[in-house]
């Protein structure tokens, strides 16, 4: 199995709904990452979850809030969100070696819209 | 700072061969890697240099040179379904941040 996956593929939202976002993968990497795409921008990290714990946080306003309840699973909360929020959301994962994390594999992405 | 640069656009004929340049500067290395990304579809490697040298896969090879900076991603006899965006991502010296370029828009002709 060498695949990401997110759930859902689409998501339309409001500014004060609350909603996840959701990533799984099942090749046994370790390291999960969280990551924001503009229209024919490339994509933005904003949080690294390695071995399960927080290790990077971009700068992300606090309405974006991230969980990785297993090795498994990595979620994004949101809540009150802004329409300039709108965006490909994209989940990744990798392994990791004694040199940092191998190479990236991308989930097929979360495109949201918030109205 | 992190600074990577690529072309924002190019074009080249079916079938010819097309290098497509990426210039960091960043605060640490640790490897370039190359994403292909389709419209609407996330990004899938391609391949990844850590050392100076090409390394080749297929109609894909891909070049670095630490000293310089520098790196570029050739793809030969190009085909139309290479129309795509060609990303390169520093890894920095810590290892878990992957930075990304502009991406290059390349469109491949009949």
């Amino acid at each position: 199995d060498t695949e990401v996956t997110q759930t859902p593929k689409h998501l339309v939202m409001g500014m004060t709904n609350k909603k996840s976002l959701k990533c799984e993968q099942h090749m046994g990497h370790r390291a999960m990452y969280w990551y924001k795409q503009k229209a024919k921008k490339p994509p933005e990290l904003m949080f690294v979850y390695s071995y399960e714990k927080l290790s990077i946080n971009e700068s992300v306003p606090s309405r974006f809030s991230p969980e990785c309840p297993n090795s498994s699973l990595l979620n994004l909360h949101l809540h009150a969100l802004q329409p300039e929020d709108s965006a490909l959301y994209l989940c990744a994962s990798s392994q990791v070696s004694r040199g940092g994390p191998e190479t990236q594999y991308f989930g097929p992405g979360t495109r949201l819209l918030v109205l | 700072g992190q600074n990577i640069d690529q072309p924002t656009e190019m074009t080249a004929t079916e079938g010819a061969i097309v290098q497509i340049n990426c210039t960091y500067q960043t605060s640490g290395f640790n490897g370039l890697f190359w994403y292909q990304q389709h419209a609407g579809e996330a990004p899938t490697f391609l391949s990844y240099n850590v050392l100076d040298g090409l390394e080749e896969k297929g109609r894909f090879s891909s070049f670095l040179s630490r000293s310089k900076g520098y790196s570029y991603l050739l793809l030969k006899e190009l085909q139309m379904k290479d129309s795509a965006s060609y990303l390169c991502a520093v890894r920095d010296n810590y290892g878990q941040n992957f930075v990304f370029g502009p991406g290059t828009r390349l469109s491949v002709l009949p």
